[in-house]
């Protein structure tokens, strides 16, 4: 299995404070994706990393910011939680653009 | 955008049943791969596949990326296939996975 942690699993917060989730792997891919699940909706990309300091955004951006500062960690965060942030978040990894992707376990988080 | 339809939407069969899961694409692709979300939410890769067929156990794959599909068969099925099934292709121009609905099945025991 492709290294890939995700931290923390569950967090309940409440409206209006800062979150930061975590990706950390231990494969050296140049990749790594964050994406959420939402009943309904199946996964959407938030943003995506394709090199240390080099990210762009996906189709659901807005609300969300990240960084990468090593090859090995991939963080999202949330400025400001809304209840519409409410999700399923899961980190990806992968080697080649357009390669196969591998996800973590997910971070559940519950903006009350 | 690329258009991915997962059919059918949802299957129920009994143990040792066989399945055919299918996955339209509306243009051209890169690459394609299938993942199952089992019930404790966990995605597992199951075939990275752009063209031609794989197998790994009682699960094989086919993609035929000139008419746009691709199928996962599940042979034998047993309780621990439960879950949701996705197909992912990847666009020519971004390389980012399009992901379809999916397909929700349960083995009955």
């Amino acid at each position: 299995d492709a290294g890939i942690t995700q931290s923390p699993r569950h967090k309940v917060t409440e409206t209006g404070t800062p979150v930061t989730l975590r990706c950390h792997q231990t494969e050296n891919h140049r990749y790594m994706y964050w994406y959420r699940q939402d009943p309904g909706h199946g996964l959407r990309l938030i943003h995506y990393s394709y090199g240390v300091k080099d990210t762009d955004k996906g189709e659901v951006s807005d609300g969300y910011s990240v960084s990468r500062s090593k090859t090995e960690d991939f963080l999202l965060t949330l400025e400001s939680a809304t209840s519409s942030q409410t999700s399923v978040y899961f980190c990806a990894i992968s080697g080649l653009a357009g390669g196969e992707q591998f996800f973590g376990p997910g971070t559940r988080l519950t903006v009350l | 955008g690329i258009q991915v339809e997962q059919s059918p939407p949802d299957l129920i069969l009994q143990e040792g049943a066989n399945s055919t899961l299918r996955c339209n694409f509306s243009d051209s692709v890169n690459n394609l791969q299938w993942f199952h979300q089992n019930p404790w939410g966990q995605l597992i890769n199951l075939f990275y596949i752009p063209s031609g067929t794989k197998q790994n156990g009682r699960l094989s794959a086919t993609t035929v990326a000139t008419e746009r599909y691709s199928l996962l068969y599940i042979s034998s099925s047993q309780t621990t296939d439960s879950g949701v099934y996705f197909c992912a292709p990847t666009m020519d121009s971004n390389y980012q996975l399009i992901w379809g609905a999916g397909t929700k099945l349960i083995i009955k025991p």
